[in-house]
């Protein structure tokens, strides 16, 4: 089992819709949770960040973590065709971050 | 510039060969990360410096590969007797701080090929 998991996608939505992202992790210990962006061919760029219980909302980008669960989502509202690349959970704990394999986001026009 | 930069971008070389590849974080940081990605995968972790010392290299996948920040800025990755499957991208993060609360700012990658 891999430390962090997402379905890999592909996942299509059409424009002006919701992408929900999942993330699981299995390192309870984990302090802090963040989404990173990775269009084909460049390097990753991060989104979010958050750190404790319940909902961080950034412009249309809200980030959902339930440590119970072991659980990070990330929603994008009003999705735009410049949304589509791979979106990257990541789990840090103590100073080392472990990465997903990433989903794969497609929005539609 | 102001971001993190990698040099070379690209490198293609010969099964055997050594190589290094650079990382010069932005100014300030004082973590700083290395990764490698193939092709369909997310980032595995290599190693992790804090100022000049490793504070974790547990991501190393052999003693063909190691790497230094002497003065606490510039890191090189070292790898010895290049291998086809250490064919990847290899990413440098940096950090403002290190431990669990740092977000990593990612350099454009230095993108290895071994024939």
């Amino acid at each position: 089992q891999k430390e962090v998991e997402q379905n890999s996608g592909p996942l299509s939505v059409p424009e002006g819709a919701i992408a929900s992202l999942n993330c699981t992790y299995s390192d309870r210990v984990s302090q802090s949770f963040f989404w990173y962006r990775q269009y084909s061919g460049k390097s990753p760029e991060l989104i979010m960040s958050i750190y404790s219980n319940g909902d961080k909302e950034d412009g249309r980008f809200t980030a959902q973590l339930n440590k119970a669960s072991q659980y990070v989502s990330l929603l994008i509202r009003d999705s735009q065709p410049s949304d589509s690349a791979t979106y990257l959970c990541a789990v840090n704990s103590a100073g080392k971050s472990t990465f997903g394999d990433g989903t794969t986001l497609t929005v539609k026009p | 510039g102001a971001g993190v930069s990698q040099t070379p971008s690209n490198k293609v070389t010969e099964k055997g060969k050594y190589v290094e590849l650079r990382c010069d974080p932005i100014s300030g940081h004082t973590a700083l990360y290395w990764y490698r990605q193939s092709l369909g995968q997310g980032p595995e972790f290599l190693i992790y410096f804090q100022g000049t010392g490793a504070a974790d290299d547990s991501g190393l996948p052999n003693d063909r590969f190691f790497a230094v920040r002497p003065e606490g800025s510039v890191s090189t990755l070292k790898i010895q007797r290049t291998e086809r499957g250490d064919s990847a991208v290899y990413l440098c993060a940096s950090s403002l701080q290190g431990g669990g609360t740092g977000e990593l700012f990612f350099g454009e990658g230095s993108r290895l090929t071994v024939l």
